[in-house]
């Protein structure tokens, strides 16, 4: 079983749709929970940052992890055509020496006008 | 303004020769990061650093060498001995090494190495 599961899609959707994009571990040392949006031939871009479990929101974004489930959420409201991109969640853990980010193999979304 | 600058976009190299890929960062961060990306694989480290002259390998050093000889440089060489090197290559930094919420990772735009 892979670290981080995500799935790679494509997901194509409407201009105005809410989006749902997830991640599952199965690390349970993971604490800290990002999102990156990276857009074709460029690097990624930091979306969010959280830790723990919780609720994470900033603007149409919002994340969500539950880590009772090892699973990890990114919400987009009012998609707009500039978020299509690829999404990519990374993790790790809190202990020492856990610079490591360990990546998902990133989904591929396009928003449609 | 303040980033990561990777040069060149695009590189074109004859197997069997080294190259050698240029990272620099006016952040004024401590750590910095070499990651490749292959289609349909997540990102995967290669070697990072946490301060001037100490480096670290990554999961897939094989291949490769840095230098950490000034904050705001570190380069990455892909030498004859590296099998595939064929990918897009992302430095990335963070003002720390972590672990606290000072160690978010910043990438640069990427270079993108084609072997033949």
């Amino acid at each position: 079983q892979k670290e981080v599961e995500q799935d790679p899609g494509p997901l194509s959707v409407p201009e105005g749709a809410i989006v749902s994009l997830n991640c599952t571990y199965s690390n349970s040392a993971f604490q800290y929970f990002m999102w990156y949006r990276q857009y074709s031939r460029k690097g990624p871009e930091l979306l969010m940052y959280t830790y723990s479990s919780g609720n994470k929101e900033d603007g149409r974004f919002t994340a969500q992890v539950d880590k009772s489930s090892k699973y990890i959420s990114l919400f987009i409201r009012d998609s707009q055509p500039s978020d299509s991109a690829t999404y990519l969640c990374a993790m790790r853990n809190s202990g020492a020496g856990s610079y490591q980010l360990t990546f998902g193999k990133g989904t591929k979304l396009s928003v449609i006008p | 303004d303040g980033g990561i600058t990777q040069s060149p976009k695009y590189l074109f190299r004859k197997e069997g020769q080294n190259v050698t890929l240029s990272c620099e960062q006016n952040l004024n961060h401590d750590a910095m990061y070499w990651y490749r990306q292959d289609p349909g694989q997540g990102l995967r480290l290669i070697y990072y650093s946490q301060i001037v002259n100490d480096f670290q390998k990554g999961d897939i050093a094989e291949g490769y060498s840095v230098s950490r000889e000034k904050k705001e440089s570190f380069p990455l060489t892909v030498t004859s001995a590296q099998k595939n090197p064929t990918a897009f290559y992302l430095c990335a930094s963070s003002i720390t090494l972590g672990p606290t919420f000072r160690d978010e990772q910043y990438f640069g735009p990427g270079t993108r190495l084609t072997v033949t």
